[in-house]
C-alpha cells in the first residue's frame, strides 16, 4: 500500500526557515517524480515544486523560486522541502503527492500545516 | 501558465439529482500526438487531502463510483454526478497536467439542496 506521511510543519516567524519531510513507502521511490502541493486555509490547491527520481531535475512555482528547495534521499525514501525567507502568504497545508501515470495525483499525504506569523 | 476556471463556484443539488461542474482552460490541454486530454478531477472533503476521481478527462480512477463521469476536450470539460448522494458533498477541483506548472481550478463547492 502506498503511503506518504508529511512532517515538519510548525509556526514560524516571517523571514524564518523550515524543512518539511515526506516519508514514502509501499512503492519503489526512485521510480517516481514527487511533488509538493499547498493549500492556504480555506483556499484552493497550488502546485509548489517537483523533483525527478534521481534528484537531478527540479521545477518550482514562480512564487517560491529562489526561496524553496526540493530534494530527496532515496536511501531513506524521503522527500524534502527546504523553505527559507518565509512569508505570511506561505501559510498553508503542504501535501506531498505522487502521480501514477503522468501528472494526475493518485496518492497524497495527509498534509502538514505551516503557519508564518509573528 | 494555463489558467483553469471552474463554474459555478458553488452548487446546491437535491439528493438523487444530477450535478454538473464545468472547467475551462485558457489553452488547449489536448495532446494531439496521443489524443489525450491532460485533465484531472479531484474531490476534497473537509480535513482530507484531495482524492483523484477522473484522469485523461474521462477515465474513472479505480474504486470511484460510476455515478461520476468526466467529459470534454480541448479547453472545455465537465464533471457530472448522475445521482447525487449525501457523501458527495465536497469541493471539486479540475487540474491540467499538460504543461508545467500544473494548475488547478479555484474549486466548486457542492452542497445538498
Amino acid at each position: 500500500e502506498v503511503q506518504l506521511v508529511e512532517s515538519g510543519g510548525a509556526l514560524v516567524q516571517p523571514g524564518g526557515s523550515l524543512r518539511l519531510s515526506c516519508a514514502a513507502s509501499g512503492f519503489t521511490f526512485t521510480n517516481y517524480w514527487m511533488h509538493w502541493v499547498r493549500q492556504a486555509p480555506g483556499k484552493g490547491l497550488v502546485w509548489v515544486s517537483r523533483i525527478n527520481g534521481d534528484g537531478s531535475s527540479t521545477n518550482y512555482a514562480d512564487s517560491v523560486k529562489g526561496r524553496f528547495t526540493i530534494s530527496r534521499d532515496n536511501a531513506k525514501n524521503t522527500l524534502y522541502l527546504q523553505m527559507n525567507s518565509l512569508r505570511a502568504e506561505d501559510t498553508a497545508v503542504y501535501y506531498c503527492a505522487r502521480a501514477v501515470r503522468y501528472g494526475d495525483y493518485s496518492y497524497w499525504g495527509q498534509g502538514t500545516l505551516v503557519t508564518v506569523s509573528s | 501558465d494555463i489558467v483553469m476556471t471552474q463554474s459555478p463556484d458553488s452548487l446546491a443539488v437535491s439528493l438523487g439529482e444530477r450535478a454538473t461542474i464545468n472547467c475551462k482552460s485558457s489553452q488547449s490541454v489536448l495532446y494531439r500526438s496521443n489524443n489525450d486530454n491532460y485533465l484531472a478531477w479531484y474531490q476534497q472533503k473537509p480535513g482530507q487531502p484531495p482524492k483523484l476521481l477522473i484522469y485523461w478527462a474521462s477515465t474513472r480512477e479505480s474504486g470511484v463510483p460510476d455515478r461520476f463521469s468526466g467529459s470534454g476536450s480541448g479547453t472545455d470539460f465537465a464533471l457530472t454526478i448522475s445521482s447525487l448522494q449525501a457523501e458527495d458533498v465536497a469541493v471539486y477541483y479540475c487540474q491540467q497536467y499538460y504543461s508545467t506548472p500544473p494548475t488547478f481550478g479555484q474549486g466548486t463547492r457542492l452542497e445538498i439542496k
